[in-house]
């Protein structure tokens, strides 16, 4: 069964910090995966994508890694601010001919000043 | 310009009558999904429109769910006798067209429905 499962569900931080968010997926074929940004009330915004090529990929103060051999990613957020508190989303696409997005429930940041 | 944009924001409904949620996609974008979100819950896949091809319905939950696209643009989600259970937020993203899952999603900001 296609899954993706991300940890921790929730964490908080100070302002400043650095924090790593995981996600592990199940899904066959990979095709891509993706990390979002979650604002409250808002619609999920794309930070990254990766293929299984890339194992690297960076938006400013977010980084993410894939391995594709383990099927883990990682998002890394480096000198936290108030305004990354938000939920990030790990998302990964289905290979094979289909669109299919398989989406994580996501880890709930705090960023406390 | 202008991103995805849904309305209304919020929809107190009682149970059993219908509701009608609409998506305005970015101009141009052909591909046009519907996605729920329940709380604690990772969103979930309802519908996907491309151009003018069949929609996907396979992740509609039950019959009481049925959406349109009309001229290829705006679309409406109708649930009809609504239940508790519907309760969640209804997310609509729009994408210039699908790439066997390669095209970035936009989305827009959600309806919260609550049925009480």
């Amino acid at each position: 069964k296609n899954q993706v499962e991300q940890s921790p569900q929730s964490l908080i931080i100070l302002e400043g910090k650095n924090c790593t968010l995981q996600c592990n997926y199940t899904v066959s074929p990979f095709s891509n995966l993706r990390w979002y940004k979650q604002d409250t009330g808002r619609g999920p915004v794309s930070l990254t994508i990766m293929t299984f090529s890339e194992n690297t990929k960076s938006n400013g103060r977010y980084t993410a890694t894939l391995d594709a051999d383990t099927k883990q990613s990682s998002l890394h957020i480096t000198a936290s601010q108030l305004s990354d508190s938000a939920s990030y989303i790990c998302v990964v696409s289905a290979g094979g001919g289909t669109y299919k997005y398989i989406f994580g429930t996501g880890t709930r940041l705090k960023v406390l000043a | 310009g202008a991103g995805v944009s849904q309305s209304p924001s919020n929809k107190v409904t009682e149970k059993g009558k219908d509701v009608e949620l609409r998506c305005d996609p970015i101009s141009g974008h052909t591909a046009l999904y519907w996605y729920r979100q329940s709380l604690g819950q990772g969103l979930e896949f309802l519908i996907y429109f491309q151009g003018n091809s069949a929609p996907d319905k396979s992740g509609l939950p039950s019959d009481r769910f049925s959406a349109e696209r009309t001229g290829g643009s705006v679309s409406t989600l109708t649930i009809q006798r609504t239940q508790q259970e519907d309760s969640a937020v209804y997310l609509c993203a729009s994408s210039l067209r699908h790439l066997i899952g390669r095209n970035e999603q936009y989305f827009g900001p959600g309806t919260r429905l609550t049925v009480t």
